[in-house]
């Protein structure tokens, strides 16, 4: 079985903050790791996946496999980036649907 | 391109009644999939498809169905309506394999 966790309901930060939202995960294959987000009266839409390796709005995310823990996280937050973030596991095999963990709600104040 | 479109947006149900949510994309994904959203669940899936005629339950099947005729289209059916069953829901689509889900807007339904 595959499962997600995000431990934090809610992370309040201010402008300018450092920001980690925290995903564990518990798969005994090799797992594709994605975080989504989902702005006010909006859809979920992706934000980062591990295997591209990139950073999105000034996020990043690194897959530590020992930790199994794929950790969002960006230096400085602004205000912009207020939202509802999911991390998100698919496995391999026949295990592809997405489980998602309960979500992270982040305050950025002014 | 409108991707995956929900309809309707907002619903309020009585007890006992039924209903269905609509759910079609236009980018020939096989992969379908409902989710129920809760605060401080996350995302629970309801059921899902991986390709015309074929679905299968996920995480929290009871109370619903589906059906999958087309690649376009995976409408989800409430029987009975219960206060249980309030939530909003989510459809979504993909290719297959370990890709980005795409998802719709939401419905929100309540059940008084």
């Amino acid at each position: 079985a595959q499962r997600v966790t995000q431990p934090e309901k809610l992370l309040s930060v201010f402008k300018g903050a450092p920001v980690e939202l925290k995903c564990n995960y518990s798969y005994s294959g090799s797992p594709e790791l994605f975080w989504y987000v989902q702005y006010s009266r909006q859809r979920l839409q992706l934000l980062l996946r591990h295997i591209s390796r990139e950073s999105i709005k000034g996020f990043t995310a690194d897959l530590n496999k020992g930790e199994t823990s794929f950790h969002l996280k960006k230096p400085f937050a602004q205000e912009e980036d207020s939202a509802m973030y999911y991390c998100a596991l698919s496995g391999s095999g026949g295990s592809y649907i997405p489980t998602f963990g309960r979500g992270t709600s982040l305050i950025v104040h002014p | 391109n409108a991707g995956v479109t929900q309809t309707p947006k907002f619903r309020i149900l009585k007890i006992g009644q039924s209903m269905t949510l609509q759910c079609t994309q236009d980018m020939n994904h096989n992969y379908m999939y409902w989710y129920r959203q809760d605060p401080g669940m996350g995302l629970k899936l309801i059921y899902y498809s991986v390709g015309a005629g074929i679905t299968d339950k996920g995480e929290v099947p009871n109370g619903y169905n589906v059906s999958r005729s087309t690649t376009e289209d995976f409408p989800l059916r409430l029987e009975l309506a219960a206060p249980s069953q309030t939530s909003v829901y989510f459809c979504a689509s993909s290719y297959p394999g370990r890709t980005e889900a795409f998802f719709g807007q939401g419905t929100r339904l309540t059940v008084v």
